[in-house]
């Protein structure tokens, strides 16, 4: 059973195009995060929810809009596509926000071209 | 100065020897520490963590934790070339959330 799992896996797509990925997490968690690694493999904090509730929201271009329609889905949905967005973005979860260990999902690549 | 400084590396050592990957951090009102070992094209996965100063050893893993230096580290003993990979240290700043560094590259040759 997959603990964290993401789709798509990969995501090809245009400049000006939306698109969003997916997040599901079946360990009974109560936060969930949403990660950016650049291509310097550098791994840093867009979003988190807490029990659906938006509790960090990093200075991310307001393009990307976050949404928990329950504790165990955080999606994310992005505007206008960029090349900068180009990346691969991870979703995670714990149970407790920051203190305690979050686990990764599989992870999105996404290429806009 | 970075929140969470690690050397980027590559760190190279050979088969059977101990590799020792250093973190050091800005916020000293952290609480808790984690390494997660990162293969290329796959997803963080947690090695250790570790919440009190002192040394914490799991099986060939042991992390380290001075507060006072602001400074973490993680030991791997009879190294394999199964560990080459990237670790990331990340820190609880407080904030709820992580911050991890850069990553540190380890190369473990046959």
């Amino acid at each position: 059973d997959t603990a964290v799992s993401q789709t798509p896996k990969y995501l090809v797509t245009q400049m000006g195009n939306d698109k969003s990925i997916k997040c599901e997490q079946n360990l009974g968690h109560d936060t969930m995060y949403w990660y950016k690694q650049d291509s310097k493999k550098f791994l840093k904090i867009m979003f988190s929810y807490n029990n659906k509730e938006l509790i960090i929201n990093e200075t991310v271009p307001n393009r990307f809009s976050p949404k928990s329609p329950d504790k165990a889905h955080l999606n994310l949905h992005i505007n206008s596509l960029e090349l900068g967005d180009s990346a691969v973005y991870f979703c995670a979860s714990s149970q407790v926000a920051g203190t305690d260990t979050q686990y990764f999902g599989p992870g999105t690549r996404l290429t806009v071209l | 100065q970075k929140e969470v400084e690690q050397n980027s590396g590559p760190l190279s050592v050979p088969e059977g020897a101990i590799a020792s990957l250093n973190c050091t951090y800005s916020d000293r009102v952290s609480q808790s520490f984690f390494w997660y070992r990162q293969y290329s094209g796959k997803s963080p996965e947690l090695i250790m963590s570790i919440y009190s100063n002192g040394d914490k050893e799991d099986g060939r893993f042991t992390a380290q934790l001075n507060k006072a230096s602001q400074y973490v580290s993680l030991l791997i003993r009879d190294s394999q070339p199964s560990d080459s990979a990237t670790y990331l240290c990340a820190v609880n700043t407080g904030f709820q959330k992580l911050v991890f560094g850069t990553g540190t590259r380890l190369l473990v040759s046959p």
